[in-house]
């Protein structure tokens, strides 16, 4: 079968950092996409990774670990802005044609 | 800069009414995409096509049926539509069939009565 977990809520103070875990299984792993979703507002494409390590695309940087079935978003310098719910999305090569299994997100809350 | 635009943007249907739901792209993407988005199931794929003529099932097929006349055109149709398909609807397209980087739009919100 194929699933992606990403924990519910996360809480940040303005200035800081967070980071948003994602773990995932999936019989044929070809890549894994994270996209930005504000309130009421449709998922913006952010990052893809399909090679291990690290990512940094400055305020945002992604980590992938495909024997541990994990991925992480972080966010730094964190602004009240990026308060919204992000999306971690699984591609599997044995169904390809589908495109994208998303996880649920996680709704990242900035405070002052 | 790449579109994908919806239509209506709110809908309220009655029980057993037909309700098409139609979506336009102008980033020339051979890929289209059909998802529902509900509280506690994140986003669900219900129909996607690869091409002009051509639709495929996706994880949530049943009570929906779609359409792509054209390139550009991707619709979703619900002949009759039932309160368990109140949703919001995004549609969405990318170049890579395996969905890489998609671009979605700006959802239609359906209240079925």
């Amino acid at each position: 079968g194929q699933g992606v977990e990403q924990p519910d809520n996360l809480m940040s103070v303005e200035g800081t950092f967070a980071r948003v875990n994602c773990t995932y299984s999936t019989s044929g792993f070809n890549g894994l996409s994270w996209y930005q979703q504000r309130e009421g507002h449709a998922p913006v494409f952010l990052s893809y990774v399909v090679l291990d390590g690290l990512k940094d695309s400055g305020h945002f940087s992604t980590f992938l670990s495909r024997s541990n079935g994990y991925s992480y978003l972080l966010l730094t310098e964190l602004q009240i802005k990026d308060s919204a719910s992000y999306l971690c999305a699984v591609r599997d090569q044995n169904n390809y044609a589908q495109g994208l299994t998303f996880g649920l997100g996680t709704r990242v809350s900035v405070f002052p | 800069e790449a579109a994908v635009t919806q239509s209506p943007r709110n809908k309220v249907a009655v029980t057993g009414g037909k309700v098409t739901l139609s979506c336009n792209q102008t980033n020339n993407h051979n890929n289209m995409y059909w998802y529902r988005q509900d509280t506690g199931h994140g986003l669900r794929l219900i129909h996607y096509s690869y091409g002009a003529g051509s639709t495929e099932k996706g994880d949530i097929p049943d009570g929906y049926k779609a359409s792509r006349p054209s390139q550009e055109n991707f619709s979703l149709i619900l002949e009759l539509a039932t309160p368990s398909q109140t949703s919001v609807y995004f549609c969405a397209s990318g170049r890579d069939r395996g969905g890489t980087e998609v671009f979605f739009g700006k959802g239609t919100r359906l209240t079925v009565v």
